[in-house]
C-alpha cells in the first residue's frame, strides 16, 4: 500500500519562474493538503483540495495555486517564485469523513530559489 | 506565532530513559491534538492524535497528556531509543475546519 508520494523530491529555480510540484495521496484517500515548511520551522497551511475544488486556503498569496484531478492527486503551483519561496513543500493526505483529521504526509519537494 | 526561526528546542536524553516534550497551543476553539515526529530529510510521521473530551490517551511507548485549562499538551516517550531522535511537532485543530496548526518544535537527541 504505497504512502503519499511526491515529485520531484528536488527542485532548483530562479526568481520569477514558475514550478509545478505534484502529490498522489495514500491509497483509498480523498483529500489532499499542501504544506510549506520553512527550514527550522513547522509546516505552515497552504491550501486543501476535495472534489477538484480548493476548500480552505491559508495565509499564502494568489502566486500559490493548485488543482486536484479526479484521480485525487494534486498539483501546487508557484508563479513568480520569491527567494523567500524556498522551503520544504509537504502534500498530505487524509479521507473525508467524521474522522478526516489523521493526515499522511509525503517526504515533500525541496525547493531552491536562486 | 507558530516559528522561532533556526534554533530549536533541544531535548537531550540517554538512551532507555523516558522523555517529556512540551507543547503549549494557542487556539482555545482547537478540540483535536496530534503529535508528529519528523525525522531529517522527510515528512512528518503521525506518532498519537487526542481529542479534546480526553486528558490522556496511551500508545505503543509513548502517552500524550492535555491540560484545556492551560493549552498545553506533552508527549511522553519510555524508554526512548537512539531511533526516537528527530524533531517532535504537536499540532492543533478546529473540527470543522482543515488547518492544522503546527507548533514549535523540539529537537530530541537520544545518546546510546
Amino acid at each position: 500500500d504505497a504512502g503519499v508520494t511526491q515529485s520531484p523530491t528536488h527542485l532548483i529555480k530562479t526568481r520569477g519562474q514558475q514550478v509545478t510540484l505534484r502529490c498522489s495521496p495514500k491509497s483509498g484517500h480523498d483529500t489532499v493538503s499542501w504544506y510549506q515548511q520553512a527550514l527550522g520551522q513547522g509546516p505552515q497551511f497552504i491550501f486543501q483540495y476535495y472534489e477538484e475544488e480548493e476548500r480552505q486556503r491559508g495565509n499564502f498569496p494568489d502566486r500559490f495555486s493548485g488543482h486536484q484531478f479526479p484521480n485525487y492527486s494534486s498539483e501546487l503551483n508557484v508563479n513568480a517564485l520569491l527567494l523567500g519561496d524556498s522551503a520544504l513543500y509537504l502534500c498530505a493526505s487524509s479521507l473525508r469523513g467524521p474522522l478526516d483529521e489523521k493526515l499522511f504526509f509525503g517526504s515533500g519537494t525541496q525547493l531552491s530559489v536562486l | 506565532g507558530e516559528s522561532v526561526g533556526l534554533h530549536l528546542p533541544t531535548l537531550s536524553v540517554q538512551e532507555g530513559d523516558n522523555s517529556i516534550i512540551n507543547c503549549a497551543y494557542s487556539n482555545s476553539a482547537s478540540d483535536y491534538f496530534i503529535w508528529y515526529k519528523q525525522e531529517s530529510g522527510k515528512g512528518p510521521q503521525f506518532i498519537i492524535d487526542i481529542r479534546s473530551n480526553m486528558d490522556k490517551r496511551q500508545g505503543q511507548r509513548v502517552t500524550v497528556l492535555l491540560n484545556k485549562t492551560v493549552k498545553h499538551l506533552s508527549l511522553q516517550i519510555a524508554a526512548t531509543q537512539p531511533g526516537d531522535s528527530a524533531v517532535y511537532f504537536c499540532a492543533e485543530k478546529k473540527t470543522g475546519f482543515q488547518k492544522l496548526v503546527f507548533g514549535t518544535g523540539t529537537r530530541l537527541l537520544v545518546s546510546p
